[in-house]
């Protein structure tokens, strides 16, 4: 049962600590996303790779936020300095999107990781 | 810019009950448009994908409509069960991208 993976799964941390989160997305799919969930904003999308270049993080606060895919298997979000305000559930997910056929594909949600900054 | 929005915010209805939920977004140039569940504290469960030049799709007790030219789409659920309290969130892909904009959800409690 092929499935996204998100670890940690909660995360506790203090204001000024270095947050990384990771994402394994389901083999093959060759587009990963990253959102954020708050009661405030709902979900929205921080950034998305492609065949693991970066396409479009619009969405990330960049003086503190990065996000990577060091390999097909792995994509990381790291946030530097971490903010009370970044605290929100940070979804991964992934979907393969061929040349040519973006409108077919649906995208695959992991659990989430909970991050909580004091 | 894609706005997405669900009504009602929420909806409490006892178990047996068909019920619609409703998702209307502003800018039809879509390529589709994605229902979800989320249960608390979980991640999103995907229920259907309609493809812009799709009506409708089915799945056991669901089915969702797209009507793309005036931005709406529907959630309907048959027989509804106390197992499908959670929020239900719909979430377009507009014309040209990849990423996903959703809306705000629907907050349903199915009571035996």
């Amino acid at each position: 049962d092929a499935r996204v993976t998100q670890t940690p799964r909660d995360k506790v941390t203090e204001m000024g600590q270095e947050v990384t989160m990771r994402c394994q997305p389901i083999l093959g799919h060759n587009t990963v996303f990253w959102y954020r969930q708050t009661m405030m904003q709902g979900l929205e999308l921080l950034a998305y790779f492609r065949n693991r270049a970066p396409l479009d993080d619009s969405g990330m606060p960049k003086d503190r936020f990065s996000a990577e895919m060091p390999d097909a298997t792995l994509a990381t979000l790291k946030i530097q300095p971490s903010e009370p305000r970044d605290s929100a559930v940070y979804f991964c997910a992934s979907g393969f999107f061929p040349l040519g056929r973006v409108g077919e594909n649906e995208q695959f949600f992991g659990p989430g990781t909970r991050l909580t900054v004091l | 810019k894609q706005e997405v929005t669900q009504i009602p915010a929420a909806l409490s209805v006892p178990e047996g009950e068909n019920l619609v939920l409703n998702c209307s977004f502003t800018d039809s140039a879509i390529y589709n448009l994605q229902w979800f569940r989320q249960d608390p504290g979980k991640g999103l469960t995907s229920l259907l994908l309609i493809q812009s030049s799709q009506r409708e799709q089915t799945s056991g007790r669901l089915n969702a409509s797209l009507d793309k030219s005036s931005g709406r789409s529907t959630l309907y659920i048959a027989a509804s069960q106390p197992g499908d309290s959670a929020t239900y969130l719909c979430a377009v892909r507009p014309g040209g991208f990849q990423k996903l904009v959703f809306g705000t959800g629907t907050r349903l409690l199915v009571s035996p």
